[in-house]
């Protein structure tokens, strides 16, 4: 069984679209974040939800807006799309702030 | 501000050898540190982690050491294997702010066999 997963893996799209990425997690657990990885690999926060309440907004773009249904799931809308979008992201999970598990990330493409 | 960073970006070892992947942070008051294994197109994975109450934590092949006096800590794998190969974060978990992680530049260990 998936512990974290994401949907969907790829997703190439135009410049201006919106678009969403979706995260669930059957583990559990109270906290779910975002993180994006650039061409780099560099990995860096973007949001965290505890209970489907938002704890940390890392300077996002208001462009990127989470929204959580319930604390399984976090989901991430993109509106607007730009070149600078490109990038993997990951959704993770932790039981108590400590270790987080990673999702299998979503390669998002902007053209 | 905060940072956790690698020295060395790529490091290439022989099968059976062991590797050092060595990283530094910045902020003293930080207390949590966490090793993840990247592989080619999958999530981080956990591998160890180790609190700032501790100098070395084994696990199994793999051993993380924390000196606190020059905010260094590294992660050690013995007799390295061709499935080893990954990029390799140290990350530092900022409990007081939601549990989220700053994470390092990122090692990549290739192994020849």
């Amino acid at each position: 069984d998936t512990a974290v997963s994401q949907t969907p893996k790829y997703l190439v799209t135009q410049m201006g679209n919106d678009k969403s990425i979706k995260c669930e997690q059957n583990l559990g657990h109270d906290t779910m974040y975002w993180y994006k990885q650039d061409s780099k690999k560099f990995l860096k926060i973007m949001f965290s939800y505890n209970n489907k309440e938002l704890i940390i907004n890392e300077t996002v773009p208001n462009r990127f807006s989470p929204k959580s249904p319930d604390k399984a799931h976090l989901n991430l809308h993109i509106n607007s799309l730009e070149l600078g979008d490109s990038a993997v992201y990951f959704c993770a999970s932790s039981p108590s702030r400590g270790e987080q598990y990673f999702g299998p990330g979503t390669r998002l493409t902007v053209t | 501000g905060e940072s956790v960073g690698l020295h060395l970006p790529t490091l290439s070892v022989q099968e059976g050898d062991n590797s050092i992947i060595n990283c530094a942070y910045s902020n003293s008051a930080s207390d949590y540190f966490i090793w993840y294994k990247q592989e080619s197109g999958k999530g981080p994975q956990f591998i160890i982690d180790i609190r700032s109450n501790m100098d070395k934590r084994q696990g199994q092949r793999v051993t993380v050491l924390l000196n606190k006096t020059v905010k260094h800590l590294s992660l050690q794998i013995a007799a390295t294997q061709p499935g080893d190969s990954a990029v390799y974060f140290c990350a530092e978990n900022i409990y007081n702010q939601g549990g989220k992680l700053i994470f390092g530049q990122g090692t990549e260990l290739s192994v020849k066999p």
